[in-house]
Parts: C-alpha cells; sequence; structure tokens
C-alpha cells in the first residue's frame, strides 16, 4: 500500500503538448506539494496545498496549473509543455504543523 | 539560499559507520536540523530531526554540537542501499514554519562500498 502514489511513472510527449500528472496520498494528511526535480538534480517546490487551498506558487509559469479535489489528491496540469518542462516531479505530503514530508517516487517526464 | 553548508560527496566502507557533517552557523533557536535522503530514482525519504539533543531511531543518529552551529548524521553500519544523497536542511520549528516547504541544498552523495 503506497503512501504517496504518483501517476504515470513515466510521460513522453511531444512540444506543446497538454499533459497531467496524478498524485494521491492515504496518509490522511491535510497538505500536498509538487516538486521539481532538474537535470541538474536542484529539487525545489513548486506547490503546496493545504486543505485544498493553495499555500505557495513559487514563481511557476501559468502553463502549470495544480488542482486539488480533495485534501487526498493533488494533480498536476501542465499545458503547452516545452523542453525546458523535462524533469523529474515530485508529489509530496505532510500534515500542516509537521515538517516530516512523504515523497512519491516520482513522474519523469521528457518533452521531445 | 540554503542555510546548510555539506560536502558534494563522501565514501563509506560497507559495514562501517557512515558519519555525515553539516554546518549551520546561522541557525536560530527556533530551528531544528532535519535530514532527508535521496536513493537514486526514488523520492527524498525522511530521517531524522533534532533541535539540541541528541536524537536517535531506528534509521540513523544525530549528534548537534553544544552550540548547534554543525551537526553530525551518523549511520551506524552503512549498507550499500544507503548510497544516496543526503540533505541536511534547517526549518522553524514553529506550526508551519517551514513555510509549506523544504529548501534543498546540495546534499552531500555518500557511496558505500563493498
Amino acid at each position: 500500500d503506497t503512501a504517496v502514489s504518483q501517476t504515470p511513472k513515466y510521460l513522453v510527449t511531444q512540444m506543446g503538448n497538454d499533459k497531467s500528472i496524478k498524485c494521491e496520498q492515504n496518509l490522511g494528511h491535510d497538505t500536498m506539494y509538487w516538486y521539481k526535480q532538474d537535470s541538474k538534480k536542484f529539487l525545489k517546490i513548486m506547490f503546496s496545498y493545504n486543505n485544498k487551498e493553495l499555500i505557495i506558487n513559487e514563481t511557476v509559469p501559468n502553463r502549470f496549473s495544480p488542482k486539488s479535489p480533495d485534501k487526498a489528491h493533488l494533480n498536476l496540469h501542465i499545458n503547452s509543455l516545452e523542453l525546458g518542462d523535462s524533469a523529474v516531479y515530485f508529489c509530496a505530503s505532510s500534515f500542516r504543523t509537521q515538517n516530516i514530508q512523504y515523497f512519491g517516487a516520482g513522474t519523469r517526464l521528457s518533452v521531445l | 539560499d540554503a542555510k546548510t553548508t555539506q560536502p558534494p560527496s563522501m565514501d563509506c566502507a560497507e559495514g562501517r559507520a557512515a558519519n555525515l557533517p553539516c554546518n549551520h552557523s546561522t541557525i536560530s533557536g527556533n530551528e531544528y536540523v532535519y535530514w532527508y535522503r535521496q536513493i537514486h530514482s526514488q523520492g527524498p525519504q525522511y530521517i531524522i530531526h533534532g533541535l539540541k539533543n541528541n536524537e536517535t531511531n531506528e534509521m540513523a543518529s544525530l549528534i548537534i554540537t553544544e552550540d548547534r552551529k554543525s551537526s553530525t548524521l551518523i549511520l551506524p553500519h552503512a549498507t550499500l542501499r544507503d548510497t544516496a544523497v543526503y540533505y541536511c536542511i534547517v526549518i522553524d520549528g514553529r506550526s508551519g514554519g517551514s513555510n509549506y516547504k523544504l529548501t534543498f541544498g546540495k546534499g552531500t552523495l555518500l557511496t558505500v562500498n563493498p
């Protein structure tokens, strides 16, 4: 029973396409996150949601639109994909009052 | 804007203790030291955290100096599966003090050799 699960694990697509990555957690957490890890392995926060409310948007282009239908899910939709979007995207979750985050296995996005 | 400094890489022999240092000379009184690691092709994994006392759990021990300006993560008997990038992160311990994000630096690549 994976605590934080992301789908798909791999995503290969053409420039200009629109794609979505799904994330679900079964830990009962109230806060969820999206992180991006680029080719140089730097891991950076993109968004965080608490109780379905957007808390952080770290200067991410408008082409990225997170959606949280409920506390257990945080999906990431990306419009008009660009080459620079190629990266590994990690979903994570935690309780708002704690700094222990649980990460998914990542989604490796390749834009051709 | 990382508040910590770690060596870029370290080696350790399998079965020996791995001691990973971290400098956080500007740490404030409310800030905890957290350690995460990222095994290749996996998501980051929480290891341990502490404020000023030494801490131990099933994964590792954390030794924080008395002035709290540095700490050491100890893996007592390193295995090949401990090969990973280890991140030391300083976080305000007050509620929501992480500002809802973890700020990862470059970390230390620990390679455990057979």
